[in-house]
């Protein structure tokens, strides 16, 4: 069955960086897109980026453009979310998103930025 | 960007009853050249990641239950789940996928 498992989370200060992994598995990973999609405490969800399956389109939600990058690594049916620069508004579970309808998600994982 | 909003914020339906939650776009997520609208239906029960209900406005996802029912085309949606069960209790969210920076709407809580 379809599994997206996320890594990398963890408690950073601000200005800080993050890497989050995104293990992929059930599904034909080099056909779809990816997208990762935050869900700050309480709150709703938020879409901040996805990749096309070639890498040679990404997009950003305007509050992590020029901080945060997206990538992916076909061969090894993963995807990437660089953090740089992270604020304490970036706090959010941060959900790695198959498909281009957001068709499968994974279990999510917490990034918390606080000093 | 594509604005979406859902009404109401939150609604509580008795069981067996049902309920309806409505979504809007500020722009229509209709693309004529396939007549699709690139809309989808998330629900979110509490302390669960999302989970797909419905693709293009109305197609139900594999394993949801007939009972679950979406329509509109444009930029007027509308999600309805029937004869309510105790396991609906969640937060439904809309979703544009028609362009970039693809958005969800603030999200509708549904009680018991």
């Amino acid at each position: 069955q379809v599994k997206l498992v996320e890594s990398g989370g963890g408690l950073v200060k601000p200005g800080g960086s993050l890497r989050l992994s995104c293990a992929a598995s059930g599904f034909s990973f080099s056909d779809q897109y990816m997208t990762w999609v935050r869900q700050a405490p309480g709150k709703g969800l938020e879409w901040i980026s996805h990749i096309n399956p070639s890498s040679v389109y990404t997009e950003y939600a305007g509050s992590v453009k020029g901080r945060f990058i997206i990538s992916r690594d076909n061969s090894k049916n993963s995807v990437f979310l660089q953090m740089n620069t992270l604020k304490a508004e970036d706090t959010a579970v941060y959900y790695c998103v198959g498909g281009v309808a957001a068709d499968y998600w994974g279990q999510g994982i917490l990034v918390t930025v606080s000093s | 960007d594509i604005v979406m909003t859902q009404s109401p914020d939150s609604l509580a339906v008795s069981l067996g009853e049902r309920a309806t939650i409505n979504c809007k776009s500020s722009q229509s997520v209709l693309y004529s050249s396939n007549n699709k609208n690139y809309l989808g239906w998330f629900q979110q029960r509490p302390g669960q990641p999302p989970k797909m209900l419905f693709y293009w406005a109305s197609t139900r996802d594999s394993g949801v239950p007939d009972r679950f029912s979406a329509s509109g085309s444009g930029t007027d949606f509308n999600l309805t789940i029937n004869s309510l069960q105790a396991e609906d209790v969640a937060v439904y969210y809309c979703h544009q996928y028609f362009t970039s920076p693809y958005t969800f709407g603030p999200g509708t809580k549904l009680e018991i």
